[in-house]
């Protein structure tokens, strides 16, 4: 099985500042990753595909990058909105979710 | 509207059986993957199950073979999820989704069904 490890778990950040989320894969998986948001209640929403695609809508300050086992996504300039938990997912032999990483207000 | 809507949760007892339901509008199933993934409340994300669009390839996670059976029925665009010799660990929310391709994202997501397994 495919391991994906997010870091951090938790994230403190102030409206307006830049973060990055890291996703480590235990094996290559070229660039079949995804990036999904989540708040509470609600379903996940896809952000990213392909490790660098933006999703039709998802909101350009929402970036992403990497290839082969390590990949980041960047927020740009936090909004109220984005305060929520964030998944990485890889799709290259079947599917395996990261542990997630709750982005929180400061 | 294009949407997944899924029902059938609910409490049920171990060692018991439920059929969850992932019925798609606005599209047409036949032409997508669809997955099945679950969430312990406050926990994250497992993929279970797919499914592709003609039901002739189906895919399962080790910890749901032999007891949980992915199904669909084009007639009523609606997915299944058989659920067998349920165990505690079984609880979740369970979320159906969609896919282009077995190589894609999850691009559509339903709003997702409890399912609780307890005495």
């Amino acid at each position: 099985d495919i391991q994906m490890t997010q870091s951090p778990s938790t994230l403190s950040a102030s409206v307006g500042d830049r973060v990055t989320i890291t996703c480590r894969v235990s094996q290559s998986i070229s660039s079949w990753l995804a990036w999904y948001q989540q708040k509470p209640g609600k379903a996940p929403k896809l952000l990213i595909y392909k490790a660098s695609t933006l999703e039709t809508g998802v909101p350009s300050r929402f970036s992403g990058s990497g290839s082969g086992t390590e990949f980041t996504l960047t927020i740009s300039s936090l909004q109220p909105d984005d305060f929520a938990t964030y998944y990485c997912q890889q799709y290259n032999v079947y599917y395996s979710f990261g542990q997630g990483t709750k982005l929180e207000i400061k | 509207e294009v949407q997944l809507v899924e029902s059938g949760g609910g409490l049920v007892q171990p060692g018991g059986s439920l059929r969850l339901s992932c019925a798609a509008s606005g599209f047409s199933f036949s032409s997508y993957w669809i997955h099945w993934v679950r969430q312990v409340p406050g926990k994250g994300l497992v993929w279970v199950s797919r499914i592709n669009g003609d039901g002739r390839s189906r895919s399962y996670a080790d910890s749901v073979k032999g007891r949980f059976i992915i199904s669909g029925d084009n007639a009523k665009n609606t997915l299944y999820l058989e659920m067998n010799s349920l165990t505690v660990e079984d609880t979740a929310i369970y979320y159906c989704a969609r896919a282009g391709s077995p190589l894609s994202a999850f691009d559509m997501w339903g709003q997702g069904t409890m399912v609780t397994v307890s005495s």
